[in-house]
């Protein structure tokens, strides 16, 4: 079975760092995503690990230790637009055709 | 980077009618589109994935003959919603890979399924 894991919800202060956690059981592991999702909108991706470390992009970094079955998603410099859930994602090559498993999200809110 | 578009972005339906929703790529070819549906607060579900020439594979607990869908070419799949209820209300998103684009799934922006 699959199973993916993260926070409900989060509350973080603007100008501040947050990290928002991601652990992961599933039978096969081909990449992990990180999406942002606004209330009402589709998906936007965020960033990709395969291997473990650290991969940045902007204000943006994601972690990941496949040994561990976890990753982060760390947002540095918070501003109010950052406010959105946040779904990580288990690409699982038995799954098929880049198939991808989302786990429930984090709602983050960003407050003044 | 790739766009992917959905048409109608909402729709209101009278139950027991049906609902064809587009999802189109519109400047990469998609080898592979899938269908996911969204219940407020909730993570997105696979319903199904679809390659171009083939028949939909349908996730453990999808009526394929409810949820119809169609993958004629590299660049449009549709789902129909077969005699709709209320149940069936929900926010539908598309998503499509590329051969160009193994690393990421671009998105749709969603429909949002009113049934009445």
């Amino acid at each position: 079975g699959q199973n993916i894991d993260q926070p409900t919800e989060m509350t973080a202060t603007e100008g501040a760092i947050v990290q928002i956690n991601c652990t992961y059981q599933t039978s096969g592991f081909n990449g992990l995503f990180w999406y942002q999702q606004h209330a009402g909108e589709a998906p936007t991706f965020l960033s990709y690990n395969v291997l473990d470390g650290l991969e940045e992009k902007g204000r943006f970094s994601s972690f990941l230790s496949r040994s561990k079955g976890y990753s982060y998603l760390l947002l540095k410099e918070l501003q109010m637009k950052d406010s959105a859930s946040y779904l990580c994602a288990v690409r699982d090559p038995g799954a098929g055709s880049y198939q991808l498993t989302f786990g429930k999200g984090t709602k983050l809110s960003v407050i003044p | 980077g790739a766009v992917v578009s959905q048409h109608p972005s909402w729709v209101i339906c009278k139950s027991g009618t049906s609902v064809k929703i587009e999802c189109r790529s519109l400047d990469f070819q998609a080898t592979t589109m899938f269908w996911y549906r969204q219940f407020p607060k909730q993570s997105l579900m696979l319903m199904a994935t679809s390659n171009e020439g083939s028949k939909a594979t349908y996730e453990q607990g999808v009526e394929k003959d409810k949820f119809l869908i169609n993958h004629a070419s590299l660049t449009l799949s549709t789902l129909t919603v077969t005699s709709a209820h209320p149940e069936d209300s929900s926010f539908y998103i598309c998503s499509a890979n590329g051969a160009d684009h193994y690393n990421e799934q671009f998105f749709g922006p969603g429909t949002r399924l009113t049934v009445l």
